[in-house]
């Protein structure tokens, strides 16, 4: 079974428009860790955001919030007010058995290709 | 910049060749991580070093996938008798030793092999 899924493969959204990219996880582990990568053209992987898996509030960054249902298992991205340059591949990502230090390596889904159109 | 370097950025090769690529984590970073990414897919853990000490290892990484860090700072990641199959992106990443509890991964630009 896919640890990390993504279900959308591409999205085409209007500039300015929040956007909701999904992510649902698989594990047994209490302790975990979720993140998101944004990956532009140039191919470079940028760190967006990151849940801890105790954390009881959702993460926000910048236009970047994280919606964290636990009990469903998803972690989905959302980008406020989006803008051209926010064109790119999206990776949701986990580390599981996040118990402090994270020295594992992580496991990232298909990605969702978000187009933002002017 | 002191971001994640890794060279060449492009590497083409034939079949049967073998081939070498350096990646330069950011300084003083404990942890380096080797990934793989193929078209279409998101990266794929290969391997990982705490210092000069290589802790994990993916089953992804065949026998002839050889990865060091030999001072604990930049690694080198070998492939030995390429395949079509090896043509990807492949990604280092680092990342400090701390109290943190994720301690994001800094990534760098990437290695494209294209075995021919």
């Amino acid at each position: 079974a896919q640890k990390i899924t993504q279900t959308q493969p591409g999205m085409f959204v209007q500039e300015k428009e929040a956007v909701t990219l999904d992510c649902t996880y698989d594990t047994s582990d209490q302790s975990y860790g979720l993140f998101w990568y944004k990956q532009p053209s140039s191919g470079e992987m940028i760190f967006l955001i990151y849940q801890g898996s105790y954390d009881e509030q959702n993460a926000t960054e910048g236009r970047y919030s994280l919606n964290f249902q636990k009990a469903r298992k998803s972690a989905n991205l959302v980008i406020s007010a989006s803008q051209l340059g926010d064109s790119a591949m999206y990776f949701c990502a986990m580390r599981e058995g996040d118990s402090g230090g994270g020295a594992d390596g992580l496991t990232f889904g298909k990605g969702t290709h978000l187009i933002i159109q002017p | 910049d002191t971001g994640v370097s890794q060279n060449p950025r492009h590497k083409i090769t034939k079949r049967g060749q073998n081939v070498t690529f350096r990646c330069d984590p950011i300084s003083e970073h404990n942890r380096l991580y080797w990934y793989r990414q193929t078209l279409g897919q998101g990266p794929e853990f290969l391997t990982y070093f705490q210092n000069e000490a290589q802790l994990e290892k993916s089953r992804l990484l065949s026998d002839r996938f050889s990865a060091e860090r030999p001072k604990g700072s930049f690694s080198t990641l070998e492939i030995q008798r390429t395949e079509q199959g090896d043509s990807a992106m492949y990604l280092c990443a680092s990342t400090p030793l701390g109290l943190s509890s994720y301690n994001e991964q800094f990534f760098g630009p990437g290695t494209r092999l294209t075995v021919l």
